[in-house]
């Protein structure tokens, strides 16, 4: 089993959709948390970290359960250019590590 | 503003070849980090760095070398190429290991061994 669990999708929604991407960890000594996004043949590059206390910038709000050990993110208004791929990382001692990422597929 | 910049970005080796993949920094990071991402299995730690003169194992070290002998270099080596180490390497950096501090990928080496 991973250590960082995602669905890999993909996800297909239209345009103006709301989805959401859920993450789980299994080890309690992971420090923090992070969602990246990847796009096609692309590097990862950070979408946003997530907050104990939940954070929100624009379109997208990250949520985090440490009890569950569990992360989320939440896309509001999908557009085109979201397609792509989501990674959710947690940082462990001084290591970063990934999940497998979802896939999202916005279509017109 | 370079960023972090990975050489080669293509290559072909037979196997039992070896070949070094090169990652230069130039935001004075201190973590550097070696990946390698395959379908269906992610982003995978290879090797990793806390700072000029450090390595350490990470998930899948075997098979691959590493040196920082400069802090704004991190140098991958595969001794002697195997076909199940085709993939695609990523190097990252960041001023922290993670945290709340953003790291930076290269654009990839994709790595083809016959």
């Amino acid at each position: 089993r991973k250590e960082v669990e995602q669905d890999p999708g993909p996800f297909n929604v239209p345009e103006g959709a709301t989805v959401a991407f859920n993450c789980t960890y299994s080890n309690s000594a992971s420090q923090s948390f992070f969602w990246y996004r990847q796009d096609c043949r692309k590097e990862p590059k950070l979408l946003m970290s997530v907050y104990s206390s939940g954070n929100e910038d624009g379109r997208f709000t990250a949520q985090l359960n440490r009890a569950s050990q569990y992360i989320s993110l939440l896309i509001r208004d999908s557009k085109l250019s979201d397609s792509a791929t989501y990674l959710c990382v947690v940082k462990r001692d001084d290591k970063l590590i990934f999940g497998t990422g979802t896939r999202l597929q916005v279509f017109p | 503003n370079a960023g972090v910049t990975q050489t080669p970005k293509f290559r072909v080796l037979k196997t039992g070849q070896s070949m070094t993949l090169l990652c230069a920094q130039d935001m004075n990071h201190e973590y550097m980090y070696w990946y390698r991402q395959d379908p269906g299995m992610g982003l995978r730690l290879i090797h990793y760095s806390v700072g000029e003169g450090t390595t350490a194992k990470g998930e899948v070290p075997d098979g691959y070398n590493v040196s920082r002998l400069k802090k704004q270099n991190f140098l991958l080596g595969l001794e002697s190429a195997a076909p199940s180490q085709t993939s695609v390497y990523f190097c990252a950096s960041s001023q922290q290991p993670g945290g709340f501090t953003e790291a930076f990928f290269g654009q990839g080496t994709r790595l083809t061994v016959v």
